[in-house]
């Protein structure tokens, strides 16, 4: 069963806007990531932050973590339309798996 | 480096057919990990591989699904008398082998059961 779930399944912005992806999580975690996948294919990771972690800044990716709330946001600020695709969040607990989320979709319209 | 490689990239069968996925991991990297993902959903874990043992195989869906890994590097996933509902891209991704390290995905292998 999936342990993440992200909101919305589906976002659509101009090219220029920012887009949030929020993730939501049940159990205790080690760290959590984003992933990213173009066009159904292989994943793309973008970035991981750790339980005693709250934000991280990669470029112009920026996720948070509220480990209370069991949640994380991926914030893409300035999109392009290249930045269309799924991105999935994954947390990694006590072992080896990462248990990943059903994905939103983006669109980025030129 | 070279990343992760699959093959082959498409694979379509016949119902009843057996089918074998090839994973090349990345050179050096001891974990191994295969996942199914169905259309328009998120990955589903079927096995991780420490070197060339499994240590859990609890995500493969049935007994027609199997895993080999040799020499700490190629991964075989062979599903036996295919179904339909096995219809799915098969990705497979390595890491170093630390608990918790980046997994790097292959390109997977999207297989169609007619």
């Amino acid at each position: 069963s999936q342990q993440g779930e992200e909101d919305p399944q589906a976002l659509s912005i101009q090219e220029g806007e920012n887009a949030t992806m929020n993730c939501s999580y049940k159990t205790s975690i080690n760290n959590l990531q984003w992933y990213r996948q173009n066009s159904g294919r292989g994943l793309v990771h973008l970035i991981l932050i750790r339980s005693n972690e709250r934000e991280k800044h990669s470029g112009r990716l920026r996720v948070t973590l509220d480990t209370s709330k069991k949640s994380s946001s991926l914030l893409i600020t300035a999109s392009r339309a290249a930045d269309t695709a799924s991105y999935f969040c994954a947390t990694a607990g006590s072992s080896y798996k990462l248990i990943f989320g059903s994905g939103t979709r983006l669109l980025v319209r030129p | 480096g070279a990343g992760v490689s699959q093959s082959p990239s498409n694979k379509v069968t016949e119902k009843g057919k057996d089918v074998e996925l090839r994973c090349d991991p990345i050179s050096g990297h001891t974990a191994l990990y295969w996942y199914r993902q169905r259309l328009g959903q998120g990955l589903e874990f079927l096995i991780y591989f420490q070197g060339n043992s499994a240590p859990d195989k609890s995500g493969l869906p049935s007994d027609r699904f199997s895993a080999e890994r040799t020499g700490e590097s190629v991964s075989t996933l062979t599903i036996q008398r295919t179904q339909q509902e096995d219809s799915a891209v098969y990705l497979c991704a390595s890491s170093s082998g630390g608990l918790q390290e980046t997994q790097y995905f292959g390109p997977g292998t999207r297989l169609l059961v007619l």
